[in-house]
């Protein structure tokens, strides 16, 4: 069966901390797609990442950066100096290649304060 | 503009009167999907379609109908509507070509059956 699992329901932070979301994965398939998907307060889902499982590489884009460990089966997503324009819920998913299925974690609220 | 489409947005109804969502793409997307996302529980899949007249179950499909006669189009059908239905549905498509994709979402409908 897969699952991904985001422990962290809500997160608070003050404005310009850095800020680290979780998220682990269960899956027996050993070619796989994991994402990060953004949901504003005004409800749309925005596409943040795709990662291979062929691919550990860590990746950064400006204040986001995404650290990616099969051996721990995570994917965790960090946001460095947040801002509020940050604040939302962050999805985690994950697809099997070929399933078409994909299953997203529970979410993680983040509010970033002023 | 490239867009996902669902029409209503927002719904009243009642429980047993049958109601449809369309969903409509105009990225040429093989793949479509459906999701409910309810508080606590993210975003699950109902149903997904690999292309033309080829659709499959996800992970909730009870009590949902889908059918994929058009490639630009995925209608979400409620044949009997229960208050258990209330949620908010996302329609999405991906560009599979032999790859995982990221999913582009719809706005969102929110349902509520009375």
């Amino acid at each position: 069966a897969q699952k991904v699992t985001q422990a962290q329901t809500e997160i608070s932070v003050v404005e310009k901390e850095d800020v680290t979301l979780d998220c682990v994965y269960e899956t027996r398939d050993t070619t796989y797609y994991l994402f990060w998907y953004k949901q504003p307060p005004s409800g749309e889902l925005v596409f943040l990442i795709r990662r291979n499982s062929f691919d550990e590489q860590n990746e950064i884009s400006g204040r986001y950066s995404w650290n990616f460990q099969k051996s721990t089966s995570s994917f965790n997503f960090t946001i460095t100096a947040s801002q509020v324009v940050d604040s939302a819920v962050y999805f985690c998913a994950l697809e099997a290649s070929g399933t078409y299925k994909y299953i997203f974690g529970t979410g993680t609220r983040l509010k970033v304060l002023a | 503009e490239a867009q996902v489409t669902q029409n209503p947005r927002y719904l009243i109804t009642v429980t047993g009167k049958k109601l449809t969502v369309t969903c409509s793409q105009n990225m040429n997307h093989e793949y479509m999907s459906w999701y409910r996302q309810d508080p606590g529980l993210g975003l699950r899949q109902i149903y997904y379609s690999m292309n033309v007249e080829v659709t499959d179950k996800g992970d909730v499909p009870e009590g949902y109908k889908v059918s994929r006669k058009e490639k630009r189009n995925f209608p979400l059908i409620l044949e009997s509507p229960s208050p258990n239905q209330t949620s908010l549905y996302f329609c999405a498509s991906s560009p599979r070509q032999g790859a995982t994709g990221e999913l582009f979402f719809g706005e969102g409908s929110r349902l509520t059956v009375l």
